[in-house]
């Protein structure tokens, strides 16, 4: 079965840093594109980043470019997300989400977990 | 960057109803259209690829048709599991663009 378990979440402090971690299992990981979603408490998905199979490409969005930074070790079978200088609308449930074909094109999804920024 | 508008952000519909969502992209977007939808407190499930492919597993109810800037998802007879969010994505892109949501609500 096809699994990905999200962890690392918690409460956090504006301007401070922590890592997010997405354990796979029952698929090949290292074959495959992976991407962090995000949606904060009652509001729309967000796509956050991407990384390709090899860790070689990456892409951001705007609103995270620069202080966040994706990556993944696929002889683990982790993929990350490095959050640096968060603010208040950072808070979210963070979901990890693998691409099949590249094309992001989600399926399946971890169950997420929540980040709150808050003093 | 392209943007994504869903319509109606809300609807309420009964038991056995078609229901209808539509998504519009700014610019064409080909067929590059996924669909997915969303139970509260659980995570996101892909219905509909590529504007119209159905994902394996998923209830041959649910249809998508569009191609360019119009898209729709929809449900011929809804099922008391459908009510859900469901949000439109665009595809292939390194952006990957998601719709603001339709909340489909029992009425």
């Amino acid at each position: 079965e096809v699994q990905l378990v999200e962890s690392g979440g918690g409460l956090f402090q504006p301007g401070g840093s922590l890592r997010l971690s997405c354990a796979a299992s029952g698929f090949t990981f290292s074959n495959y594109w992976m991407d962090w979603v995000r949606q904060a408490p009652g509001k729309g998905l967000v796509w956050v980043s991407r990384i390709n199979s090899d860790g070689s490409g990456v892409n951001y969005a705007d609103s995270v470019k620069g202080r966040f930074t994706i990556s993944r070790d696929n002889a683990k079978n982790t993929l990350y997300l490095q959050m640096n200088s968060l603010r208040a609308d950072d808070t979210a449930v963070y979901y990890c989400a693998r691409d099949p074909s590249g094309t992001n094109t989600f399926d399946p999804w971890g169950q997420g977990t929540l980040v709150t920024v808050s003093s | 960057d392209i943007q994504m508008t869903q319509s109606p952000s809300s609807l309420s519909a009964s038991v056995g109803d078609g229901v209808t969502i539509t998504c519009r992209a700014s610019q064409s977007i080909s067929n590059f259209l996924n669909w997915y939808q969303q139970k509260p407190g659980k995570a996101p499930k892909l219905l509909i690829y590529d504007a119209s492919s159905l994902q394996s597993g998923v209830p041959s109810r649910f249809s998508g048709s569009g191609s360019g800037t119009d898209f729709t998802l929809t449900i011929s007879s809804l099922q008391p599991e459908d009510f859900a969010t469901y949000y439109c994505q665009r595809s292939h892109s390194s952006l990957g663009t998601f719709g603001q949501g339709t909340k489909v609500e029992i009425k």
